[in-house]
C-alpha cells in the first residue's frame, strides 16, 4: 500500500540558510500534519492542513511556514535556520472521515544545521 | 485535548506478554484512543485504535474500561524486535491536532 512520502530524507544546511521539506500524503488523504522530533524527544506537533487550508497550529516557529497544494502535497519552509532546528521532521496524513481519524506517518526528513 | 500519562519505561523478556497502561482522565466523549509504535529514526507506526471495551488485531489488543479514563495496550509474546517507544494518543475525531505525550520506552531482553 502507498505510504506517506517525504523528501529529501536527509538535508544539511548552514545556520541562517533556508530549507524546504516536501510531503506527499497517502492517495485520497485530505489532511496533512507536520511534526518535529529532536534527539531523544517525543514528536512535537507543528501545523496541520485540511483541504489545503491551515487547520491547526502547534509550536511552529515564526521562521517556519507551510502550505498544502492543490494536489494535496505539502511543503514546510524553514528560514533563518538555527542549530536547534536540527531534528527529524515527520509528515503524516489522514482521511478526515470524522471517525477515529487515524494518522499515518512518513519516515521523516533529517535536517542537520551546522 | 486530553492529556495522557504513561510509564516512562518498561522492561520485559522475550515471549512474555506486555501490558502498557495509559491514563487519560479528561478524555472527551468524541475522543478515540490510538497507540503508535516508534523505532529510532523512523516514523511512528499505527498499532491499534479503539473507543470502548476491547479491540484486537493481529499484533495487539486494546482494553478500555467503561469510564474510558485509561487504556491498556497488550502485546502478546514480545520479541526483541518489539523494543521501541510506544505512544498513547487521545484525539477528537473532528480535530486536526494530534498531540504526542511522553511515550513508554519498552526494552525487551533475551
Amino acid at each position: 500500500a502507498a505510504g506517506v512520502i517525504q523528501s529529501p530524507r536527509h538535508l544539511i544546511k548552514e545556520k541562517r540558510e533556508t530549507a524546504t521539506l516536501k510531503c506527499y500524503p497517502i492517495p485520497r488523504h485530505d489532511t496533512v500534519y507536520w511534526y518535529q522530533q529532536g534527539p531523544g524527544q517525543d514528536p512535537q506537533f507543528l501545523i496541520s492542513f485540511y483541504e489545503k487550508m491551515q487547520s491547526d497550529k502547534g509550536s511552529i516557529p515564526d521562521r517556519f511556514s507551510a502550505q498544502q497544494f492543490s494536489d494535496y502535497h505539502s511543503e514546510l519552509n524553514m528560514s533563518s535556520l538555527e542549530l536547534g532546528d536540527s531534528a527529524l521532521y515527520f509528515c503524516a496524513s489522514s482521511s478526515h472521515s470524522g471517525k477515529g481519524n487515524t494518522i499515518y506517518f512518513g519516515e521523516g526528513s533529517w535536517l542537520t544545521v551546522v | 485535548l486530553a492529556k495522557t500519562t504513561q510509564p516512562i519505561s518498561m522492561d520485559s523478556y522475550e515471549g512474555q506478554e506486555v501490558n502498557i497502561t495509559c491514563s487519560h482522565n479528561n478524555i472527551a466523549t468524541n475522543d478515540y484512543i490510538t497507540w503508535y509504535q516508534q523505532f529510532p529514526s523512523q516514523g511512528p507506526r499505527f498499532i491499534i485504535q479503539g473507543y470502548k471495551t476491547k479491540v484486537k488485531n493481529e499484533v495487539a489488543s486494546l482494553f478500555i474500561p467503561a469510564d474510558r479514563k485509561s487504556s491498556t495496550l497488550s502485546l502478546p509474546r514480545v520479541s526483541l524486535s518489539d523494543t521501541a517507544v510506544y505512544y498513547c494518543l487521545v484525539g477528537d475525531d473532528g480535530g486536526f491536532k494530534t498531540i504526542f505525550g511522553a511515550g513508554t520506552r519498552l526494552f525487551v531482553k533475551a
